[in-house]
């Protein structure tokens, strides 16, 4: 089972910052790595997926990076909204995996 | 629209058996995979598994093999997770989702909060 790591495991910033957020693989998962964003209460929403890729009706703020074994999220710039926790998810090999979660709390 | 909209919340005890349903509307339900996804704060988000809704295909996670039944009805749109013996670590919050891109899964429902104690 491949193990996603997230980091760091909470992110304080304020609306308006860029926030960049990390996942890593424990083996390649070549550019089967998507983003997904929880706010409380509510079902995990499909941000990006194969590694880069915007999900439909996603703001351009939203982007995603990498290949292999390291990724990243990064949001451009911080609206009220986005405060919320992030997961990346891999589809390479079955059973997918998510890491752990980013938590990007208001400073 | 799309919508997955969940069964409620379930409070039961371990050994008791329980089936929770997702029914989909607004797309073509046999089109799509559909993934069960369970959340604890101890183990984050993790699939359960998947059924797809235009054959028979079925794929579980090795964690819940044996664990639980997935199954769905095409005729009502409604795909469904089970247990036979309920377990307290069974407690959790339990997500149906919509494959968008493979293995990615865009329309969820809104969640059915499972919890199992004496």
């Amino acid at each position: 089972e491949i193990v996603l790591t997230q980091s760091p495991g909470t992110l304080s910033l304020s609306p308006g910052e860029r926030a960049t957020l990390s996942c890593r693989a424990s083996q390649s998962v070549s550019n089967y790595l998507g983003w997904y964003q929880q706010k409380p209460g509510q079902a995990p929403r499909l941000l990006i997926y194969d590694a880069s890729n915007r999900a439909t009706g996603i703001p351009a703020r939203f982007s995603g990076s990498g290949s292999g074994t390291d990724f990243t999220l990064t949001i451009s710039s911080l609206e009220p909204e986005d405060f919320a926790v992030y997961y990346c998810q891999q589809r390479t090999n079955w059973p997918w995996t998510f890491g752990q979660g980013t938590k990007v709390e208001i400073k | 629209e799309v919508q997955l909209v969940q069964s409620g919340a379930e409070v039961k005890k371990p050994g008791e058996s329980l089936k929770i349903s997702c029914q989909g509307s607004g797309y073509s339900f046999t089109s799509y995979w559909i993934a069960w996804v369970r959340q604890t704060p101890g183990k984050g988000l993790e699939w359960v598994g998947i059924i797809y809704l235009g054959g028979s295909d079925i794929r579980y996670s090795p964690s819940f093999q044996g664990q639980v039944t997935i199954s769905a009805d095409k005729s009502i749109r409604t795909a469904y997770l089970q247990w036979s013996s309920l377990r307290a670590s069974d407690t959790a919050m339990y997500y149906c989702a919509r494959q968008a891109v493979v293995g990615y899964f865009d329309y969820w429902g809104q969640g059915t909060l499972v919890t199992v104690s004496s």
